[in-house]
């Protein structure tokens, strides 16, 4: 199955600031997904990157506050910007994994703003 | 856009018992159903799965059956261990063009020895 790096794996930011975080998979995959998982909630989809294209935004977040990279089909980054406590979440990134029909995480950035 | 439901939100049971975990979905045609594990501090790991053309799958001491009609699917864990304390996540996948995963809220199950 696709590994997985992601990074930092935890942080605690200034509120204003951004924080960058990246994904590096060991193989190449045509999608890959950014989730947020809120203390306590489920994971809610942030968007879908696909390489060469822009990322595709679900409702309620929007690319100025989420920007998205996905210069190959390896590596994606998602950054939080203009950060606020509300932000203070665990974000994840997801690959369709079609070695064996699944979907992989990433171990998470655990993100607080202070 | 798909919507999934998930019951009960916490579960309680002796180490021994069986734990049943009930998800419905709304649209028909979702067509994977993969349920995952999230013990605390890490990642989402996936347990079991199953398409829309099987009705049940089992691993080991995990199954998952699916009911089309009703459009609802259930993960049953039997002779349960203190290990297997989690949140438990069903998901379901929507082919609408890319493939997302739409998640259920959780069940926090506990297992007591």
């Amino acid at each position: 199955s696709a590994v997985i790096s992601q990074k930092p794996s935890r942080d605690i930011c200034q509120r204003g600031t951004s924080l960058t975080i990246q994904c590096q998979v060991d193989s190449q995959v045509t999608m890959m997904f950014w989730y947020r998982q809120q203390p306590g909630q489920s994971l809610t989809l942030i968007a879908t990157a696909n390489q060469g294209s822009e990322a595709t935004y679900e409702s309620g977040f929007v690319i100025d506050k989420f920007p998205i990279s996905r210069p190959n089909l390896t590596f994606s980054t998602l950054t939080v910007s203009n950060m606020s406590p509300e932000d203070s979440s665990i974000y994840l990134c997801s690959v369709e994994d079609r070695g064996r029909e699944g979907y992989t995480f990433g171990s998470g950035t655990r993100l607080t703003v202070v | 856009g798909e919507n999934v439901e998930q019951h009960p939100s916490t579960l309680s049971v002796q180490e021994g018992d069986s734990a049943v975990i009930k998800c419905t979905y709304s649209d028909s045609a979702s067509n994977y159903f993969p349920w995952y594990k999230q013990e605390l501090g890490k990642r989402p790991q996936l347990i079991i799965d199953i398409r829309s053309n099987v009705g049940e799958k089992k691993d080991q001491r995990i199954a998952v059956t699916l009911n089309k009609t009703a459009k609802h699917f259930s993960l049953h864990i039997t002779e349960t261990q203190p290990e297997d304390s989690a949140v438990y996540f069903c998901a379901a996948v929507m082919n609408s063009g890319y493939s997302t995963l739409t998640f259920g809220k959780g069940t926090m199950l506990l297992v007591s020895p």
